[in-house]
């Protein structure tokens, strides 16, 4: 199975909005709303920000949200803040019944 | 507040077999979710590696199945997994995780080193 494509960086200031993309197949993204968000500040283990492409679990702020069009899902956070920064990754079920991590997304916060 | 430790050997010799065993505590594996390993080369992304059910039901990355084996001891509360033939590329921080295969996994241990190295 082949990784989610990710893009390598993103970038925003405070207070402003940034988007990560995370494009798969009709395999895994495309035919299942079983996609999750992970951030991993450096040094730590990765957190669940969003389950099943939209869900927020208990604790995380709302400022983050996800969607999903086609074989492409995003994760948008809003009103960037310092501590946002970090690596995000996507990860999706697929067809095989495996699981699927993208390559990972590197946050900076200007 | 669910809580998994990861323990094992931090160095292990090329073409023998990698062992990791994850406590579970403040849950009940039997209770049910899923449980998996997930690694991370250094400086890299991470990667799935396995994943059980608390019934003993397994799923595998496919490019790693042929070494490796997850299984669960209900009666330890802790699940473990074993990776033979190791080479250098298996070197990692490996992380167990709580999880389903729908909703993704909610609660991690802090991870382990593992170093392939003679």
């Amino acid at each position: 199975q082949s990784a989610l494509t990710q893009p390598p960086s993103v970038s925003g200031s405070p207070g402003q909005s940034v988007t990560i993309s995370c494009t798969g197949t009709s395999s895994d993204v495309g035919n299942y709303n079983r996609v999750s968000w992970y951030q991993q500040p450096p040094g730590t283990a990765p957190k669940l920000m969003i389950s099943e492409v939209s869900n927020r679990p208990s604790g995380v702020p709302d400022r983050f949200s996800g969607s999903k069009s086609g074989n492409t899902a995003s994760l948008t956070i809003s009103g960037l803040q310092a501590e946002d920064e970090g690596d995000y990754y996507c990860s999706s079920y697929t067809s095989s019944s495996t699981v699927v991590f993208g390559g990972g997304t590197k946050l900076t916060v200007l | 507040q669910v809580q998994l430790q990861e323990s094992g050997p931090g160095l292990v010799k090329p073409s023998e077999t990698l062992s990791l065993t994850c406590a579970v505590s403040s849950y009940s594996i039997s209770s049910g979710y899923y449980w998996g390993w997930v690694r991370q080369p250094p400086g890299k992304g991470l990667e799935w590696i396995a994943t059980i059910y608390h019934t003993g039901n397994t799923y595998y990355n496919p490019s790693l199945r042929s070494r490796v084996t997850i299984s669960v001891d209900t009666s330890e509360n802790q699940f473990s997994l074993k990776l033979s033939s190791v080479t250098a590329a298996d070197t990692a921080v490996y992380y167990c995780a709580r999880g389903t295969m729908i909703r993704g996994f909610d609660y991690w241990g802090q991870g382990t080193l593992v170093t392939v190295s003679s």
